[in-house]
């Protein structure tokens, strides 16, 4: 079964702490995703990566820098956290092509 | 966990009964078609999913509907558990491209 760990369930941070959320799949996945969840909006794309080192902006990507230095990690950065990002972030991989996206359990963030 | 989804539409069955949960999309070039299962705490988990070659898919106790006419998506449960209760979402994507548009969900609770 494909695998997508998120390094945390929970964290809070302290307003303008960097943050660091971790992501890797286990099965040589070429496409990552970060996504943010809140209530009535569903989820958003943040940022994603289709390859090692490359990246694209998603639809909200103000307040985050992405890093894919091997295939299998892809970490979301917070350069300073602030309370409005608050959120539940999911990671997700896809081998590309028509198939399903493969998601991670969560993390849960608090900004305080 | 904390509930993902506190102003979601919400469709209570009771045990035994079918479920129909309905979803709509904008993108008429939308050509693949995914619907998720999400628990509380926990990441989404796919369900099925269905190309618009096709106008129905089946699964173990679920169904998927497709009406490009009206760009409509719809999941059918049957004999509906108690271990179905969670929000459910639809998601579509265009060949081509990495990204996948997803719906704000609808929550299921199955009454004993």
């Amino acid at each position: 079964d494909v695998k997508v760990t998120q390094s945390s369930r929970y964290l809070v941070k302290r307003t303008g702490e960097k943050v660091f959320l971790e992501c890797v799949q286990d099965m040589d996945h070429e496409n990552m995703f970060w996504y943010r969840q809140d209530p009535g909006l569903g989820l958003r794309l943040i940022y994603f990566s289709y390859d090692v080192k490359m990246k694209e902006k998603g639809d909200i990507p103000e307040g985050y820098s992405v890093s894919r230095e091997k295939k299998e990690r892809f970490s979301l950065i917070l350069e300073s956290a602030s309370t409005n990002q608050t959120s539940m972030y999911l990671c997700a991989s896809t081998p590309g092509g028509n198939t399903e996206a493969f998601f991670g359990q969560g993390t849960r963030l608090t900004v305080v | 966990g904390e509930s993902v989804g506190l102003h979601l539409p919400t469709l209570s069955v009771q045990e035994g009964d079918n479920s129909i949960i309905n979803c709509a999309y904008s993108n008429s070039a939308s050509d693949y078609f995914i619907w998720y299962k999400q628990e509380s705490g926990k990441g989404p988990q796919f369900i099925i999913d269905i190309r618009s070659n096709m106008d129905k898919r089946q699964g173990q106790r679920v169904t998927v509907l497709l009406n490009k006419t009206v760009k409509h998506l719809s999941l059918q449960i049957a004999a509906t558990q108690p271990g179905d209760s969670a929000v459910y979402f639809c998601a579509d994507r265009t060949s081509g491209t990495y990204k996948y548009i997803f719906g704000t969900g609808t929550r299921l609770k199955v009454l004993a």
